[in-house]
């Protein structure tokens, strides 16, 4: 299986902030990356896919680079709503997994 | 509005069954491949099933395969997933979700449940 592994676990930031959380594959993935963003109690919702596509109803201000085993998501100009955790997903091959998740947490 | 619900969670104990269901509505549900999603208690999220728009391509995680079967009702909009033999370790929520893509699966899910939560626990 192919192992995702973010960092860092979790961040502390400001509103206004520019956030970056790293995404690793233990093997090449291709451009089969996504992001989700997840809130306390609440099913994830996808923000990215195939690495820097946004999905529809994202702010610009997410953005997402990389290609082959290192992935990036940018969140600039954080705004209160952006506090959660974010998960990379990788679907290059079955099974397809998770990174563990970055917490985003308020300065 | 596109949505998913699923239902059917609850406690059962260990070696137990539970069947979870998935409706969907407000999408041509036969058009899209599903994927069911857990997440235990605190911890990330853990892919476990996929099953083609047609329900003949199904794969499976390790960790539930040959315990877990997953299904489609096209007629009914609806997903399942029949879990037998259940652990304490299969404790989680439990999320149903739809691929982004209609025409190629991409493996990718932008529609999800609320989740269903089932504690395994004697």
């Amino acid at each position: 299986d192919i192992q995702m592994t973010q960092s860092p676990s979790s961040v502390s930031a400001s509103v206004g902030d520019r956030v970056t959380i790293t995404c690793r594959a233990s093997q090449g993935i291709r451009s089969w990356l996504a992001w989700y963003q997840q809130k306390p109690g609440k099913a994830p919702k996808l923000l990215m896919y195939a690495v820097s596509s946004l999905q529809s109803g994202v702010p610009s201000r997410f953005s997402g680079s990389g290609s082959g085993t290192d992935f990036t998501l940018t969140i600039s100009g954080l705004q209160p709503e952006d506090f959660a955790t974010y998960y990379c997903q990788q679907a290059n091959s079955f099974p397809s997994t998770f990174g563990q998740g970055t917490k985003l947490e308020i300065k | 509005q596109v949505q998913l619900v699923e239902s059917g969670g609850g406690l059962v104990k260990p070696g137990g069954s539970l069947r979870l269901s998935c409706a969907a509505s407000g999408f041509t549900f036969s058009d899209y491949y599903m994927s069911w999603i857990r997440q235990a208690p605190g911890k990330g999220l853990e892919w476990i099933s996929y099953i083609s728009s047609s329900g003949d391509t199904i794969y499976y995680a390790d960790s539930v395969k040959g315990r877990f079967t997953i299904s489609r009702d096209n007629t009914k909009n609806s997903l399942y997933l029949q879990m037998n033999s259940l652990r304490a370790e299969d404790t989680a929520v439990y999320y149903c979700a739809r691929d982004l893509s209609v025409v190629v699966p991409v493996g990718f899910m932008d529609v999800w449940g609320r989740g269903t939560t089932v504690t395994v626990s004697s």
